[in-house]
């Protein structure tokens, strides 16, 4: 158990609807990382939230948004979906800022798996 | 951009070294490599990071050449429970960009 929590496990929603994932990072951790993770693109990287900014930006679509709230938690908005956003979403959370996250030690948690229709 | 490639995938037997590598080119000079190990419907899990020459822990080695432009994760003696796709983790163009993948398949 790596201590980030995501909720919910398993969302399945259909075409052009809006979503909400869920992250709750490590006891302690200030930085906030959400990834994709598909087939056919593999992990990639969104966007990287520390102590509430935004501290670096990856392939995230603007159909996508995130934010990070007083109490560290994220939240990743997901809109206008399409079958392609079917993926597994996971989130990470580090304990210390280093540049864009290089340097950190991310602990991932279990992932929320989304599947549009 | 180059992309962060590693091999699809790679068989073993229990109680012999892996070694799976990663190419990278262009990577942040300021930054480390990381290797990531993952389990189906897990998260990634951290394993070892490095910045250059070669780093130890208690579950793996970490090979970089001084170029930086490839690093390799050394598994020794694995054992079945190692079976899982391992990632690389570097900065290129200030983004986090992870590997291709390696799936490892251990036989007993």
């Amino acid at each position: 158990d790596s201590g980030v929590t995501q909720t919910p496990k398993h969302l399945i929603t259909a075409t052009g609807q809006r979503v909400t994932l869920r992250c709750s990072p490590r006891s302690g951790d200030l930085s906030v990382y959400w990834y994709q993770q598909s087939l056919d693109q593999g992990l990639q990287f969104l966007i990287q939230y520390y102590n509430g900014e935004e501290r670096a930006k990856g392939n995230i679509l603007e159909r996508f948004s995130a934010q990070q709230f007083p109490d560290l938690h994220s939240e990743l908005n997901l809109s206008s979906l399409e079958l392609g956003d079917s993926a597994l979403y996971f989130c990470a959370s580090s304990a210390s800022i280093s540049g864009t996250g290089g340097t950190d030690t991310q602990y991932f948690g279990p992932g929320t798996r989304l599947t549009v229709l | 951009l180059a992309k962060t490639t590693q091999p699809i995938s790679m068989d073993s037997y229990e109680g012999q070294e892996v070694n799976i590598t990663c190419s990278h080119n262009n990577i942040a000079t300021n930054d480390y490599i990381t290797w990531y190990q993952q389990f189906p419907s897990q998260g990634p899990r951290f394993i070892i990071q490095g910045y250059k020459t070669k780093v130890t822990n208690e579950v793996a080695s970490l090979f970089i050449p001084a170029d930086r432009k490839s690093s390799t994760l050394s598994l020794p003696r694995v054992s079945l429970s190692d079976t899982a796709v391992y990632y690389c983790l570097v900065v290129q163009a200030d983004k986090l960009i992870f590997g291709t993948g390696t799936r490892l398949q251990v036989f007993p």
